[in-house]
């Protein structure tokens, strides 16, 4: 069954520095999403993407964060200086079209700043 | 304002027996889909059915069910014959539909609920 890639599974990283989280969609899948999920808390949106650009953005995703498609295969999430609130597990999802009738996560990345 | 409340942070539930979680939503849109997702310890988030707002029959999906009721705007979840492997958080999402809608096309999630099966 096809699957949406994450990695690393987990990152450690110094406040401060960037990080760049990746995720390979399922390969006919067209729409992306970045979620997140602070420990404990429920899953947050953060940015939906479509046709290389951003499609919809949270209050959460301020200009520390940034999204691309670099090769038309891998799908990143940036964040340019990490706070220690950005320590959350952070979910891509993809899907075919905007409505399709599943949505599939990846087994997310859990970023911990320290 | 809330949009999707579970309203049980968590449930026990014996090994073979049925149990109904719980999820209220609300929205405007007369579009919309309802989604729910199994977490498990491991933390991955794993999908588990999805209802349309205007399907006619309760979804299902093996030991899956989604009771829903438009009225009451509700989308129960239940797990038939409850087993271990079912331990996990569980969460309801809905997905506005309406292109009218700020937030069509994401995901909104609940808080969850804890279901823990015992033997």
């Amino acid at each position: 069954e096809p699957e949406v890639t994450q990695t690393p599974s987990h990152q450690v990283t110094q406040m401060g520095q960037e990080v760049i989280l990746r995720c390979v969609p399922i390969s006919n899948h067209l729409y992306f999403y970045w979620y997140r999920q602070i420990l404990g808390q429920k899953v947050e949106f953060l940015v939906s993407f479509y046709n290389n650009e951003i499609s919809e953005k949270s209050e959460i995703f301020d200009d520390q964060f940034s999204v691309e498609r670099p090769d038309g295969s891998n799908f990143t999430l940036k964040i340019r200086s990490t706070k220690l609130e950005d320590s959350a597990m952070y979910f891509c999802a993809t899907g075919r079209g905007r409505m399709n009738t599943e949505a599939f996560f990846g087994q997310g990345t859990r970023l911990t700043v320290v | 304002a809330q949009k999707i409340t579970q309203t049980q942070p968590g449930m026990f539930v014996q090994e073979k027996e049925a149990v109904t979680l719980d999820c209220t939503y609300d929205t405007s849109d007369q579009s919309y889909g309802l989604f729910w997702y199994k977490q498990p310890s491991s933390g991955e988030m794993i999908f588990l059915i999805y209802q349309g707002s205007y399907d006619e029959q309760n979804a299902t999906e093996g030991r899956y069910s989604l009771n829903f009721q438009k009225a009451r705007k509700s989308a129960n979840l239940v797990i038939s014959a409850s087993q271990l492997g079912d331990s996990a958080m569980y969460f309801c999402a809905m997905r506005e539909e309406e292109e009218t809608t700020d937030s069509w096309g994401k995901l909104q999630f609940g808080a969850g609920t804890q279901v823990v099966v015992t033997p």
